[in-house]
């Protein structure tokens, strides 16, 4: 069984343009959850999808954008880059019904904004 | 803000216990604690979580106080791969995990 996958492992980009991360969430779950973690900080809650809709957001402006998938699936969109987002982007994927149980997290996207 | 706070950074010998402390004061009844580690920045990875009773499991132990404001993760028998950022995470509605800055554990040989 597959845990929750990233892609891509490592990105750069240029500052300006815009960016796509994607995460295949573990067999079972059906709610997605992105981080951002900066180099030497604790990972940042962006936002949370379930049923295909935003339901939580963490402190990132309108720039940070997502999307879910019938299939579970997710995307997180980054416009206009800067290079303040140059970071370790993390994926957790959970069960919405049972908010209890653990959290899954993907191995992340490097992302490099120059 | 995270609603736990840790000591920034332990040490432990190779081969002992390795206590790991939480604070989580403002904690309210059906809030679960859970602790996550990573690795010189891979994902972090699940470790234990827990309600009111002490859980253990193949990887660690986690003791929570009777009043349920602190908690402590033990790794029994620490290894050199045990050395990790440890977080102790009460999350918001919906499993919002706010991380804080955890404990930075090194273990020595």
């Amino acid at each position: 069984d597959a845990g929750v996958t990233q892609s891509p492992t490592h990105l750069i980009k240029t500052r300006g343009q815009q960016v796509t991360l994607r995460c295949s969430p573990k067999s079972g779950h059906d709610t997605v959850s992105w981080y951002q973690q900066a180099l030497g900080q604790g990972p940042q809650f962006i936002f949370q999808y379930y049923e295909e809709e935003e339901r939580q957001r963490g402190n990132f402006p309108d720039r940070f954008s997502g999307h879910q998938f019938p299939n579970y699936s997710s995307e997180l969109n980054v416009n206009a880059l800067l290079l303040g987002d140059s970071a370790l982007y993390l994926c957790a994927s959970s069960s919405w019904d049972r908010a209890w149980t653990e959290a899954f997290f993907g191995q992340g996207t490097r992302l490099t904004v120059v | 803000d995270a609603k736990t706070t840790q000591p920034p950074s332990m040490d432990c010998a190779e081969g002992r216990a390795a206590n790991l402390p939480c604070n989580h004061s403002t904690i309210s009844g059906n809030e679960y604690v859970y602790w996550y580690r990573q690795i010189h920045s891979q994902g972090p990875q699940y470790i234990i979580h827990g309600l009111k009773n002490n859980e253990t499991n193949e990887m660690a132990s986690l003791i929570i106080t009777e009043d349920r404001k602190s908690s402590t993760l033990i790794l029994p028998h620490a290894t050199l791969r045990d050395t990790a950022v440890y977080y102790c995470i009460v999350p918001y509605t919906g499993n919002q995990f706010y991380f804080g800055t955890g404990t930075s554990l090194t273990v020595i040989p």
